[in-house]
């Protein structure tokens, strides 16, 4: 199956930048997007990339590098509210069957 | 638009009951899934459906079954439940090949003792 790593956990503080890495090894798919899921909740859309470059939508941006098989996702003025786990995942040429990573926990802190 | 919805929202089984989870979109999508997701780790596909009256298996389908007899629901059946299986499920649907967002439901927490 599909392999896309990125790191556990991050921190930062409010009013912050930070970056979520994805880095995957399969290049047969679609797109990478972005989801968000806070505790005891469900995974939402945050961001999407087909093509390479950089996406933004609000204080979201997301990134995609298909010659370096690498994606991020970055979050400008942190606010106590993202802290949430976020996940990486490509939809791919088989039925567009999604694929995602184990997520990555950030925590916001004062 | 209720969007995807799924019950029950928690059940608590013995090892060897069986139970059907249902979801249920009213989005008039073509692709279903179901996924499980552990603690730590990101969802793992069951099963999908590409249309009503099809199925297929997805990443660990071992101890699940499911049904698409009408478009707009996806039932994931547990025939014999295992502590293993104690998770929490996830559906979702999305309109077509190459659509870049999954709707996802409430999700069901499932115990298994």
């Amino acid at each position: 199956g599909q392999s896309l790593e990125q790191p556990s956990e991050v921190t930062a503080v409010e009013g912050a930048i930070v970056q979520i890495n994805c880095t995957y090894q399969t290049s047969g798919f679609y797109g990478l997007s972005w989801y968000q899921q806070h505790d005891g909740g469900a995974p939402t859309f945050l961001s999407y990339n087909a093509l390479d470059g950089l996406e933004e939508t609000g204080r979201f941006s997301s990134f995609l590098s298909r010659s370096d098989s690498y994606g991020y996702l970055l979050l400008q003025e942190l606010q106590m509210k993202d802290s949430a786990s976020y996940f990486c995942a490509q939809n791919t040429y088989n039925f567009n069957k999604f694929y995602f990573g184990s997520g990555t926990k950030l925590n916001v802190k004062p | 638009n209720a969007g995807v919805t799924q019950t029950p929202k928690f059940r608590v089984l013995k090892t060897g009951q069986s139970m059907t989870l249902l979801c249920a979109q009213d989005m008039n999508h073509e692709y279903m899934y179901w996924y499980r997701q552990d603690p730590g780790m990101g969802l793992r596909l069951i099963h999908y459906s590409v249309g009503e009256g099809t199925t297929a298996k997805g990443e660990v389908p071992d101890g699940y079954n499911v049904s698409r007899l009408k478009k707009q629901n996806f039932l994931l059946g547990l025939e014999s439940a295992a502590p293993s299986q104690t998770s929490v499920y996830f559906c979702a649907s999305t309109t077509d090949t190459n659509q870049e967002t999954q709707y996802f439901g409430p999700g069901t927490r499932l115990l298994v003792l």
